[in-house]
């Protein structure tokens, strides 16, 4: 149980365009989705709070107008890149937590999406 | 955000070997939690931790919640080639953090066979 499916896998495009990434929780339902940058060898690095129904929450330094978020449904979440740099290039992972409200239940994971900007 | 100190930063073991590997933090956390992530995945959960002093075992890895709820730590015995990977512990105090998790900076491991 508790399955995230993140898509796409991997994206190649060229600066400026836009890339929306979908996390879905597939056998549970998730209130609260996060979304993660990692660097190479680092550790994950949280960008923004998705919470279905409501804004999204964004870390400080984190552009909210370029990095879009919508949590329209409690199975799914997606974030877009808009005008894409080479500097956005890395690996973003996003998380599903079961249940709504406060809780310290474990987050659940996608597999990340190498996002690769030419 | 707060990031958990964790050591070893890498490892490099004999297959067969046992590892120990911590997580530490500056504040009190509720609820502790290992990951293991595989080289372009995402982390998988490995075993979590929601009561100080607790001692939780999954197969070969156990973990345990420090009592002082600042640490927590993850041993592994007698290491395979699969158990290469990264390894991050994370902590949360909800509502305080939201339903936040802090991650650790984590520990490479490479099991030589």
């Amino acid at each position: 149980g508790a399955v995230v499916s993140q898509h796409p896998s991997r994206v190649i495009c060229k600066s400026g365009t836009s890339v929306k990434i979908e996390c879905r929780s597939l056998d549970f339902q998730a209130t609260t989705m996060f979304w993660y940058r990692q660097f190479p060898k680092k550790s994950l690095m949280l960008m923004a709070t998705s919470n279905e129904g409501s804004k999204a929450t964004y870390e400080q330094g984190v552009e909210k107008d370029k990095f879009l978020i919508n949590h329209a449904s409690l199975t799914l979440s997606t974030r877009t890149v808009t005008s894409a740099h080479p500097e956005d290039s890395s690996f973003y992972i996003c998380s599903a937590m079961v249940g709504t409200g406060y809780s310290n239940q474990p987050q659940h994971f996608g597999d990340g999406t190498r996002l690769s900007i030419l | 955000g707060q990031q958990l100190n964790q050591s070893p930063q890498s490892m490099f073991i004999q297959e067969g070997e046992d590892v120990s590997m911590n997580c530490t933090s500056s504040s009190i956390f509720n609820t502790w939690l290992w990951y293991k992530q595989d080289p372009g995945e995402g982390p998988v959960l490995l075993i979590a931790l929601y009561k100080a002093g607790e001692l939780t075992s999954n197969g070969r890895l156990t973990a345990q919640f420090g009592i002082t709820r600042k640490d927590s730590f993850l041993n592994i015995s007698a290491s395979i080639p699969s158990d290469v990977g990264i390894y991050f512990c994370a902590g949360s105090v909800p509502p305080n953090t939201g339903n936040q998790f802090y991650f650790g900076t984590g520990t490479s491991l490479t099991v030589i066979p």
